[in-house]
């Protein structure tokens, strides 16, 4: 069946503009997960939702990050006045239930410049 | 705090030539500890989940094993196609999202 899909698959962004990543998880999946990776390192969590409830937001570096998933199936993760520091992969991941496997997408590429 | 510490960073290999990466691990109350792999450009591809001590999982060429502390994936006679790096992770929370090692970059030269 389908996987997890993200679009763009890379995003350029000139320094302070606005950017939204989307995310398709598996179709059924509650639990979606979104995940920061810089170059050479491990992902590092960002953000959590349980259908459309947001229920751990502790990863967002600052209140320029927003997640939302309004309907409990797509998620977008907004970047406001995006940063160099921001350029990274995003990756998201969905599991059918809390504390169940996680598949990923592929992920977005964004490059700040 | 729950922590992840992989090792080596990176490991050269010939083709055949046997080997383990290792995963060191400190969590509250294992939830399930997980291997990836990942490509370049790519998200990160499901491999295995081990939830208990003494719990081994086999694929192909790749073995996973855990202890209490750490775990390890055990690559037998491996080809080229095994270059990727392999990610370990712990779930950690209510919520079971996942705490990453830095990785392990391998290469297998023909």
């Amino acid at each position: 069946g389908a996987g997890v899909s993200q679009s763009p698959r890379y995003k350029v962004a000139k320094r302070g503009q606005d950017v939204a990543l989307r995310c398709d998880p598996i179709s059924g999946h509650v639990s979606l997960f979104w995940y920061q990776q810089a170059l050479g390192q491990g992902p590092e969590f960002l953000t959590y939702f349980q259908n459309e409830a947001q229920l751990d937001k502790s990863g967002l570096p600052s209140d320029r990050f927003f997640a939302e998933r309004p309907e409990g199936s797509v998620s977008t993760l907004k970047i406001q006045r995006t940063q160099q520091e921001d350029s990274a992969v995003y990756l998201c991941a969905s599991s059918p239930r809390r504390q169940e496997t996680q598949y990923f997408g592929p992920g977005t590429r964004l490059l700040v410049l | 705090e729950d922590q992840v510490t992989q090792s080596p960073e990176a490991l050269r290999l010939q083709e055949g030539e046997s080997s383990s990466l290792n995963c060191s691990y400190t969590v509250s109350g294992l939830r399930g500890l997980f291997w990836y792999r990942q490509d370049p450009g790519k998200g990160p591809e499901f491999l295995f989940t081990l939830y208990s001590a003494g719990e081994e999982k086999e694929k192909e060429r790749l073995k996973a094993t855990l202890t209490k502390k750490e775990s390890f994936l055990h690559i037998t006679a491996p080809k080229p196609e095994d270059s990727a790096t392999y990610l370990c992770a712990v779930a950690s929370g209510n919520t079971g999202k996942l705490i990453f090692g830095q990785g392990t970059t391998l290469q297998v030269k023909p």
